[in-house]
């Protein structure tokens, strides 16, 4: 079965600081897996996506995304927060081949000027 | 964005009512979904259709049914609405010539069930 475990519930960080948003995949297949953001009272906004090609994957708004195979890691990143990042982000991982996506349960983060 | 509509944005309802939401496209893609969310729990899937009258259900279908006659539109229903039917519902679509069949989400409707 495929699954996506967050890491942290919660991240607070201050403005102009880093941004790591961890994410462990399990998949039996070769996935394709993506980064969903959503701010408040707002629907979900794909970041970016990684399906096979590069490893290191850049999105909107300056995030990034490094796939890790041995470690099954898909780990979020971003050198300087700003204040507009504070929002919900979703790791999903989507099976090869299949159209469902499965959701991880998400991490709030939390930008302090 | 993408072109999807949901409506109503918003409802309250009592228990045992049923409920209808609509979930509008201009994207003419094939593929479209139904999730819940609720804290702690990401989004479920609850169900998809693949293509006009094709549908099937997903994790959490129970108390759920779905229709689609036209591409552009996925109905969700709840028959006899329940509290624990209280969350947060988005609609989402893909298309099939994506390789990699990422989903792109509609505004989503608040649903209260008192």
């Amino acid at each position: 079965a495929q699954s996506v475990t967050q890491l942290d519930s919660h991240v607070s960080v201050s403005e102009g600081t880093p941004v790591l948003l961890r994410c462990n995949y399990s998949s039996s297949y070769s996935p394709s897996l993506f980064w969903y953001v959503q701010h408040p009272n707002k629907g979900l906004q794909l970041l970016l996506k990684y399906t096979s090609a590069a490893t290191l994957v850049k999105g909107i708004n300056g995030f990034e995304a490094e796939f890790k195979k041995s470690e099954t890691s898909f780990h979020l990143t971003k050198p300087s927060a700003h204040m507009s990042d504070a929002a919900e982000y979703f790791c999903v991982v989507s099976p090869n081949g299949f159209q469902k996506l499965v959701f991880g349960t998400g991490t709030r983060l939390l930008v302090s000027p | 964005d993408a072109g999807i509509t949901q409506s109503p944005r918003h409802k309250v309802t009592e228990t045992g009512t049923p409920v209808t939401l609509r979930c509008h496209q201009t994207e003419n893609h094939r593929y479209m979904y139904w999730y819940r969310q609720d804290p702690g729990h990401g989004l479920r899937l609850i169900h998809y259709s693949y293509g006009v009258k094709d549908t099937d259900k997903g994790e959490v279908s129970d108390g759920y049914s779905v229709s689609r006659s036209k591409t552009e539109d996925f109905l969700l229903t709840l028959e006899s609405a329940t509290s624990s039917q209280t969350s947060v519902y988005f609609c989402a679509i893909s298309e099939s010539s994506s390789d990699s069949y990422e989903q792109y989400f509609g505004p989503g409707t608040r649903l209260t069930v008192t």
